[in-house]
């Protein structure tokens, strides 16, 4: 099955300062790739998806990278504001009737002032 | 926007008992699935749903758990003798096409502890 890394598991970075979050994914039938935050005891909320048709996708200050040959996919948040301060995960499957996202461990972010 | 909504928010049950988890999907949706996260780890697959039957489900998902949709807006998960272990947050989960086309968003979720 499906094995999703996530890396790394804490960040810090002041305001205003780039946060980059890296996953890489096992299975190379997988072709979509959601990004979720979740913050303290609320449900995870999609921010972000790319399907493996495409390199990147970008929505204001998010933006995810897929480098199929590598199996690796990255968020990439600009401009960080304290409300981006979250756990975030990425995931992976292959699209079809009965998909299952396969989930990383969780990135902790915390953006300071 | 409708929103994938579960009931209850918190359950507490002593270890042994059977709990049941409630779910309504959004009502044009065909594809339902359970999550689980325990605390402070990432969210686990547990089991879908299509056309009332599995169609999928995790090693997590024994003979202990089942689901059902027992009328055309409920989607439950009933866990029968609860264990310790079973302590986690549940969270439901619709599609309208599978994830070809429709991203997964998830209800509020069921926070279940086991004593």
């Amino acid at each position: 099955g499906e094995n999703v890394e996530q890396h790394p598991s804490t960040l810090s970075v002041q305001e205003g300062d780039s946060a980059v979050i890296k996953c890489t994914y096992s299975d190379s039938a997988s072709n979509y790739f959601p990004w979720y935050k979740q913050e303290l005891g609320k449900r995870p909320q999609l921010i972000i998806d790319i399907r493996s048709n495409v390199g990147e996708k970008k929505d204001q200050r998010i933006a995810v990278t897929l480098n199929k040959t590598a199996k690796h996919f990255s968020l990439h948040i600009t401009e960080t504001q304290p409300e981006d301060s979250a756990v975030y995960f990425c995931a992976a499957t292959q699209t079809g009737t009965a998909s299952k996202l396969t989930f990383g461990t969780g990135t902790r972010l915390q953006v300071t002032l | 926007e409708p929103e994938v909504t579960q009931t209850p928010s918190h359950q507490v049950t002593q270890m042994g008992q059977e709990v049941i988890l409630r779910c309504v999907p959004i009502s044009n949706h065909l594809y339902f699935y359970w999550y689980r996260q325990i605390l402070g780890q990432k969210v686990e697959f547990l089991v879908s749903f299509y056309n009332n039957e599995i169609s999928e489900k995790s090693e997590i998902f024994d003979d202990q758990f089942s689901v059902e949709r027992p009328d055309g807006s409920n989607f439950t998960l009933k866990i029968r003798s609860t264990k310790l272990e079973d302590s986690a947050m549940y969270f439901c989960a619709s599609t309208s096409t599978g994830l070809n086309n429709s991203p997964l968003h998830f209800g509020n979720g069921t926070r279940l502890t086991v004593t």
